[in-house]
């Protein structure tokens, strides 16, 4: 049973175009919502996150957006850079620490010089 | 900055053997989890751990699966009798008690099953 889907499983842009990843979940009980970026062979880094009390969080050139609504978010990367190249998972859980947090299966952003 | 570590990096076991994989969360966080990647699929919640208890668990941590904080820094996972279905990633992670904390990851340990 998939919560969390990310429906592109790959994305190429130019570098320093926007790069947007997109996210959809199913379940009414996520309340928090985060990005990783993951290279090969490395554990996941934290990159941005967000609440549902929130529509947008912006972080230098990182921006997610949420519109709970349609239960889904998308993050946006502005310019890209060829060291953005990475997997990037969409994740989301209760708000509370000690809950699982469940992940889309990710994208993989190619950004190219 | 303060960061998760693992150990090993890597496992090389024999089916039906027991494995511990060590972490070392982040000094000053409370809450630590497993979590695990089999190759070619998503990362999958196994355990979240508070106060020396088990606070939430998956379908996928069963009995062959143990936790345990041995001493204050330390927070290890347990396989009982390794299966080849085990071989994976094995992410451990941490975070600071509260609302909307993120979780920070270990570098993973490669555990293979032969």
């Amino acid at each position: 049973d998939q919560q969390v889907k990310q429906n592109s499983p790959s994305l190429s842009v130019q570098e320093g175009r926007i790069s947007i990843l997109n996210c959809d979940y199913t379940n009414s009980m996520f309340d928090y919502f985060l990005w990783y970026k993951k290279y090969p062979a490395e554990g996941p880094t934290f990159l941005i996150s967000i609440s549902s009390i929130k529509d947008k969080n912006e972080d230098g050139r990182f921006t997610v957006f949420l519109n709970k609504s349609a239960k889904h978010l998308s993050l946006h990367i502005v310019p890209s850079q060829p060291g953005d190249s990475a997997v990037y998972f969409c994740a989301a859980s209760p708000p509370d620490s000690g809950y699982a947090l469940n992940f889309g299966k990710g994208t993989s952003l190619l950004v190219t010089p | 900055e303060p960061e998760v570590t693992q150990t090993p990096s890597h496992q090389v076991t024999q089916m039906g053997q027991e494995v511990i994989l060590r972490c070392v969360p982040i000094s000053n966080h409370l809450y630590f989890y497993w979590y695990r990647q089999i190759l070619g699929q998503k990362v999958e919640f196994l355990v979240s751990f508070y106060n020396n208890e088990i606070s939430e668990k998956s379908e996928i941590f069963d009995d062959q699966f143990s936790v345990e904080r041995p001493d204050g820094s330390n927070f290890t996972l347990k396989i009982r009798s390794t299966k080849l279905e085990d071989s994976a990633m094995y992410f451990c992670a941490s975070s600071s008690p509260g609302l909307a904390e993120p979780q920070f990851f270990g570098p993973g340990t490669r555990l293979t099953v032969l």
